[in-house]
């Protein structure tokens, strides 16, 4: 089936920095979601993205569906202590039914 | 505000046992799903159900079945508890649209 290709794998950042990490997949998608995962948590849904192009922003996080429709990227700007957590990238699609497809999750560290 | 609820945050069982994962949401959604959470490997999809009484294979069905008796819960099991099976478990439900609601979670530690 269909694959992501989320990186990177994990981020050890400074409080302040900003981040980007990115999600690739072998064919295209209509729909990119990005979720994060607070520990202990399940995941929450942060963006949406309906449009090839389309830039969207939700406090000091923007996110972007590639113009290939086949990528999208997350950044955060002045990241900080509650950044922490796993942020998965998702394409939702049609499949025999509506799914969402997962990437393996960018780990992120934030040192205050 | 909007709630899935999972019966247990933590469970201990041992080999062989069979285990009842509960999933309960209030948004009246048609969809519901549940996930395995594996380091590296992200959320894969284990079973999925549209409506009351349906279910559907996700991408990684085997030793595990569901069932959805009533359209706010959607229970799945674990027929004979293998430690493979040792891993985060995420129930989510879904309306209309594309946006997956997750419950908290269980950590299963099969023993």
């Amino acid at each position: 089936g269909q694959q992501l290709n989320q990186s990177p794998q994990s981020m050890f950042i400074q409080e302040g920095e900003d981040v980007s990490m990115n999600c690739t997949s072998s064919s295209i998608f209509n729909t990119w979601l990005w979720y994060k995962q607070d520990p202990g948590e399940g995941p929450v849904l942060l963006i949406a993205l309906y449009k090839a192009g389309e830039l969207t922003s939700n406090g000091r996080l923007t996110a972007q569906f590639g113009i290939t429709r086949k990528d999208s990227f997350l950044n955060i700007s002045a990241s900080i202590p509650s950044d922490v957590g796993i942020y998965f990238c998702a394409g939702f699609e049609w499949a025999g039914g509506f799914k969402t497809i997962f990437g393996a999750g960018t780990r992120l560290f934030v040192k205050a | 505000d909007v709630k899935v609820t999972q019966s247990s945050r933590y469970l201990v069982k041992r080999t062989g046992e069979k285990v009842f994962l509960e999933c309960v949401q209030d948004m009246d959604h048609e969809n519901m799903f549940w996930y395995r959470q594996d380091p590296g490997l992200g959320l894969r999809l284990i079973y999925f159900s549209y409506d009351v009484k349906m279910k559907e294979k996700g991408d990684i069905p085997e030793g595990y079945s569901v069932s959805r008796e009533k359209k706010e819960r959607f229970s799945l099991i674990l027929e004979s508890a293998s430690t493979n099976q040792t891993s985060m478990y995420l129930c989510a439900s879904r309306g209309t649209n594309e946006k997956l609601f997750f419950g908290s979670g269980t950590q299963l530690s099969v023993l």
